[in-house]
């Protein structure tokens, strides 16, 4: 079975400064996607960056970047001038391609200090 | 836009009773999930539909049901309702090859 693991439950950055969560994951799928979800206080779930597992190319939105290490199985998230919306729960989340729900990580909580 | 509505975002019920989530998408989705998300755990699929009178049960299908009588519209049902399943809930969908999973507002429930 595939697995999502956050490693940081709980995390804080100072406005305007850059900060990385980090995410695993296990497969034996060569064929996959994964996704960054915010989730802020109004509970709303919202897509943040994906990325094809096909695609060696990181994605990149805006201030949102990811480093997708294949070989490793890592996908991090690196939010770049970080501002005080960014507060949020983040998941990180898999899905093997085909028709198949996501598998979702435990989650890290982002505090945003001014 | 694509709308995912759930019937109520607070719910309080009683032990025993039987319980019922409704979920509604307005963009002909024929993928639909609900999850449950708890402090500590992340979200867990409960269960998922592909498409109308299909069900599929994910992780943790203890304790739950589901109904899809029409392609909008996709149930969560508690038979019997127990404290151990006050969480909070949220419905998702998704059409076939897409890569977004659009996210209804969640309920949360209180089981007394």
């Amino acid at each position: 079975a595939q697995t999502v693991t956050q490693s940081q439950p709980e995390m804080s950055v100072q406005e305007a400064e850059t900060v990385t969560l980090s995410c695993t994951y296990d497969t034996s799928e060569s064929d996959y996607y994964l996704f960054w979800y915010k989730q802020p206080p109004s509970r709303q779930m919202i897509l943040v960056i994906r990325q094809e597992a096909y695609k060696q190319q990181n994605a990149t939105e805006n201030r949102f970047s990811v480093n997708f290490q294949k070989a490793a199985k890592s996908f991090s998230l690196k939010i770049s001038d970080s501002q005080l919306g960014d507060a949020a729960m983040y998941f990180c989340a898999y899905r093997r391609s085909g028709n198949t729900p996501l598998v979702f990580g435990k989650g890290t909580r982002l505090s945003v200090i001014a | 836009d694509v709308k995912v509505t759930q019937s109520s975002r607070y719910l309080v019920k009683r032990t025993g009773e039987k319980v019922f989530l409704e979920c509604v998408q307005d963009m002909d989705h024929e993928n639909m999930f609900w999850y449950r998300q708890d402090p500590g755990l992340g979200l867990r699929l409960i269960y998922f539909s592909y498409d109308v009178k299909m069900k599929e049960k994910g992780d943790i299908p203890e304790g739950y049901s589901v109904s899809r009588e029409k392609k909008e519209r996709f149930s969560l049902i508690l038979e019997s309702a127990s404290t151990n399943q006050t969480s909070m809930y949220l419905c998702a969908s998704r059409r076939p090859g897409g890569y977004e999973q659009y996210f209804g507002p969640g309920t949360r429930l209180t089981v007394t």
